[in-house]
């Protein structure tokens, strides 16, 4: 199985701040890294696929980069929207792994 | 747009099996571009992909869950459906279906999820 490692577990930010969450593959992945958001009671929605491509709707504010085995999800200014749970994920490995998931909170 | 609802009993006794539908609306299930897929995740914890299909049947498996997991499709009804053998407690979750976007390289596989079902609950207890 591909580990998938997120880094923090949690982080506390304010509206306004630059943000960034650290994804880590236990082997290489290539780019085939996603990133959800989730909150409390609802499904996960898709932000980025291919570890940089936005989803179609999804703010600009969210950015995804890296490659291989370590990945980041920027967000550029904190929104009070933004205050939910993200989970990476990868694609490249059949018996696809979840991260443990970030939840950032309102400081 | 499109749609997914995830339909089915929400208390499963110990050792038997869980049955879950997925009704997909807004799109058809038998699009040559899409597999159709399941996702779980424990109370307070995190996300497990249990495995995906395509419209013609290929499927795959999460290698920790294959011994017990089949999925189905059934193009006529537009669903596809989890049965997951054997069930124990570790086995209660709340169960998400969804869509993802075939990724083509040397063989078909499944992309990452981009639309989901609202999820259902399911409690394995006796």
């Amino acid at each position: 199985d591909i580990q998938m490692t997120q880094s923090p577990s949690t982080l506390s930010a304010s509206v306004g701040d630059r943000v960034t969450i650290t994804c880590r593959a236990s082997q290489s992945i290539s780019s085939w890294l996603a990133w959800y958001q989730q909150k409390p009671g609802k499904a996960p929605k898709l932000l980025i696929y291919k570890a940089s491509s936005l989803e179609s709707g999804v703010p600009s504010r969210f950015s995804g980069s890296g490659s291989g085995t370590e990945f980041t999800l920027t967000i550029s200014s904190l929104q009070p929207d933004d205050f939910a749970t993200y989970y990476c994920q990868q694609y490249n490995f059949i018996g696809y792994t979840f991260g443990q998931g970030t939840k950032l909170e309102i400081k | 747009q499109l749609q997914l609802q995830e339909s089915g009993p929400g208390l499963v006794k110990p050792s038997e099996t869980l049955s879950l539908t997925c009704t997909v609306s807004g799109g058809s299930i038998s699009s040559s571009s899409y597999y159709w897929g399941w996702i779980r995740q424990p109370p307070g914890k995190g996300l497990e992909w249990i495995g995906s299909i395509y419209y013609s049947g290929s499927t795959y498996y999460n290698p920790s869950l294959k011994s017990r997991v089949t999925i189905s499709v059934d193009t006529s009804k537009n669903q596809f459906s989890l049965k997951l053998s054997s069930v124990t407690a570790a086995d209660t979750a709340v169960y998400y279906c969804a869509r993802s976007e075939e990724r083509i390289t040397m063989i078909v596989v499944p992309g990452p999820f981009d639309y989901w079902g609202q999820g259902t609950l399911v409690t394995v207890s006796s």
